[in-house]
């Protein structure tokens, strides 16, 4: 079974200070991992993916997240924070054979202070 | 290119009424289709998923029901609401030959009285 977990419910940044958001996954097999956004009352949009190749991903909006499988792990990155970026934010993953679905991890809330 | 609708917006209702909420997509074909309900500070539960028509799975035993009458319609139901299921449900899609990711709807925003 896949499992993800995101550390902090909420994080707190100034705007242009660096965004990180930690999500570390369990997976017997290396997984695909996703990166979403949701702003208030809208639903979730794909900021990047990581399937195979590359493991630092670019996303939208200047983000990007980087695969470490050593650590088990797919932290998010931005490094300027801009007050649009406040939202919450969801890492996913899914097993790479087979029909799978996502699971997600709780979410972090990311508020961006001036 | 695709899209995903979801109606209603926001919908409430008496604890006991029926529900009906309704998701389609335009675009593709043959879709992957899920729904998921969000409730404040749990993150998101995945209800149902389909891979075709009158193909449902179940993830979780609750008072809802699924159904996929066409290829690019999904639709959640209940007989009698609870208040347990105020939330924000969430339809979204996946193509059959990428079927890891998924698009999301707008939502709809239940509140159960």
């Amino acid at each position: 079974a896949q499992s993800v977990t995101q550390l902090g419910s909420h994080v707190s940044v100034s705007e242009g200070a660096l965004v990180l958001l930690r999500c570390n996954y369990s997976s017997s097999v290396p997984p695909y991992l996703f990166w979403y956004v949701q702003y208030p009352n809208q639903g979730l949009q794909l900021l990047l993916k990581y399937t195979t190749g590359a493991t630092l991903v670019k996303g939208i909006n200047g983000f990007e997240a980087e695969f470490k499988k050593s650590e088990t792990s797919f932290h998010l990155t931005k490094p300027s924070a801009h007050m649009s970026d406040a939202a919450e934010y969801f890492c996913a993953v899914s097993a790479t054979s087979g029909y799978s679905t996502l699971t997600f991890g709780k979410g972090t809330m990311l508020l961006v202070s001036p | 290119s695709q899209t995903i609708h979801q109606w209603p917006a926001t919908l409430v209702q008496p604890v006991g009424s029926p529900l009906s909420l309704e998701c389609t997509v335009e675009g593709t074909s043959n879709p992957n289709l899920y729904w998921y309900r969000q409730a404040a500070g749990r993150g998101l539960q995945l209800l149902f998923y389909s891979v075709g028509i009158g193909q449902i799975s179940s993830e979780v035993p609750q008072n809802l029901s699924a159904s996929r009458p066409q290829d690019r319609q999904f639709i959640l139901s209940s007989k009698k609401l609870l208040l347990s299921d105020s939330g924000f449900y969430l339809c979204a899609w996946s193509g059959q030959g990428d079927i890891y990711e998924q698009y999301f709807g707008p939502g709809t925003r239940l509140t159960v009285t």
